[in-house]
């Protein structure tokens, strides 16, 4: 069983959209969480991290639940530069990270 | 943050050729992670490299076909041997500052010929 799993999408959506991603991880002692972000040939961003009592970063908000180990991501109001890939990561005892597949969101004019 | 640089950006090699791929990291930092992400798929990690001590493989990675260096704090090399087609693929190199934020380097992407 993989560490994250996530669904690949595509996501298109059109401009002003509420989008939602979700992701699911299989090691109950998995210790904190995040999304990041990727562009099209670059590496990696952090876009937010993921806390127990859910977090909210502009038009991103986050939520964990640890019980059913799943996180999701929700994003309003889409914008073109929203186009990319969110990576959701988990990081393990032994302060390993573990990456999902990514879920592609194309935001259309 | 922290900055990271890798060497070298891109590289076209002949089948079961050798490369070896550098990164340089702007700080003095304990464990440093090399990834490998496939087209069209997500990171993979293949090793943990700590300086003082040999690396740690995932599953499905080996020494002999990956070898790493970690000669100090702030440096790390990636060897992609005897390399095939399958290889060709993108090599990041990360840092993880507090157990919190991965940061990345831009990337080796390699394909193989």
């Amino acid at each position: 069983r993989k560490e994250v799993e996530q669904d690949p999408g595509p996501f298109n959506v059109p401009e002003g959209a509420t989008v939602a991603f979700n992701c699911t991880y299989s090691n109950s002692a998995s210790q904190s969480f995040f999304w990041y972000r990727q562009d099209c040939r670059k590496e990696p961003k952090l876009l937010m991290s993921v806390y127990s009592s859910g977090n909210e970063d502009g038009r991103f908000t986050a939520q964990l639940n640890r019980a059913s180990q799943y996180i999701s991501l929700l994003i309003r109001d889409s914008k073109l530069s929203d186009s990319a890939t969110y990576l959701c990561v988990v990081n393990n005892p032994g302060n390993q990270f573990y990456f999902g597949t990514g879920t592609s969101l194309t935001v259309i004019p | 943050s922290a900055v990271i640089s890798q060497k070298p950006s891109r590289d076209i090699c002949q089948r079961g050729t050798s490369l070896t791929i550098q990164c340089q990291v702007d700080s003095q930092v304990t464990m440093m992670f090399w990834y490998r992400q496939q087209p069209g798929q997500s990171l993979t990690l293949i090793a943990t490299a700590n300086q003082g001590s040999e690396a740690t493989y995932e599953s499905g990675f080996v020494i002999d076909k990956f070898p790493i260096s970690r000669p100090n704090l702030t440096f790390s090399t990636l060897t992609v041997s005897n390399m095939s087609p399958e290889d060709s693929s993108i090599y990041l190199c990360s840092v993880n500052r507090a157990g919190y934020e991965q940061f990345f380097g831009p990337g080796t992407r390699l394909t193989v010929l």
